[in-house]
């Protein structure tokens, strides 16, 4: 039973304009979420967090909501760029234990 | 060197073979994790180490040995494998274990293909 869900396997984005990545959760005890982003051929890397305490978080061109009513995520990039062609994947934790429950990953493509 | 190393990158294996993957964690972290990455699955946890001690064993199958022979090295033992656990196998690493706020760092991942 999937708890971190991405929908959205794929999705294109012209250079300039946003991405929005969206990610749904079904465990109401999460309270730590990640969005992690990974390019072919390397692992994972940390990209962004955001805390059950907060509904937002930005970094630089990075913003992510949290909706807990509605326990949704979304990461928004703005604005796109090429080298943000990478897959993005969505990851949960409850804090009691560091067990990170992951999506399958969306895969964005910036067109130049 | 630094973050979180994996050897090898690539790995062809007969389902008769024993063969070993290993990672090795630069950043004086005190957790370490092996995950398991099939195609169009999300991650899976494998493995968790913190402090060199198994903490978790999400019910993989004995095929899969992990070992922490000290807080930066964790190895992945296999052995009789079968072809349905060809996948990327990524180890990670984190500060401590036993806060769920804590950042992963992977390392780049072993892709494996049983044969």
């Amino acid at each position: 039973d999937q708890q971190v869900k991405q929908n959205s396997p794929s999705l294109s984005v012209q250079e300039g304009r946003i991405s929005i990545l969206n990610c749904d959760y079904t465990n109401s005890m999460f309270d730590y979420f990640l969005w992690y982003k990974k390019y072919p051929a390397e692992g994972p890397t940390f990209l962004i967090s955001i805390s059950s305490i907060k509904d937002k978080n930005e970094d630089g061109r990075f913003t992510v909501f949290l909706n807990k009513s509605a326990k949704h995520l979304s990461l928004h990039i703005v604005p796109s760029q090429p080298g943000d062609s990478a897959v993005y994947f969505c990851a949960a934790s409850a804090y009691t234990g560091n067990q990170f429950y992951f999506g399958t990953g969306t895969s964005l493509t910036v067109i130049p | 060197e630094t973050g979180v190393t994996q050897t090898p990158r690539h790995l062809v294996m007969g389902m008769t073979n024993k063969k070993s993957l290993k990672c090795e964690q630069h950043l004086g972290h005190n957790a370490m994790y092996w995950y398991k990455q099939s195609a169009k699955k999300p991650l899976e946890l494998m493995f968790v180490y913190s402090l060199e001690e198994r903490v978790e064993n999400n019910s993989v199958p004995s095929r899969f040995s992990p070992e922490c022979p000290n807080s930066s090295h964790l190895f992945l033992h296999l052995h009789t494998l079968q072809p349905e656990d060809s996948a990327l196998y990524l180890c990670a690493s984190s500060q401590d274990f036993d806060r769920g706020n804590e950042k992963l760092f992977f390392g780049s991942g072993t892709q494996l293909s049983v044969l």
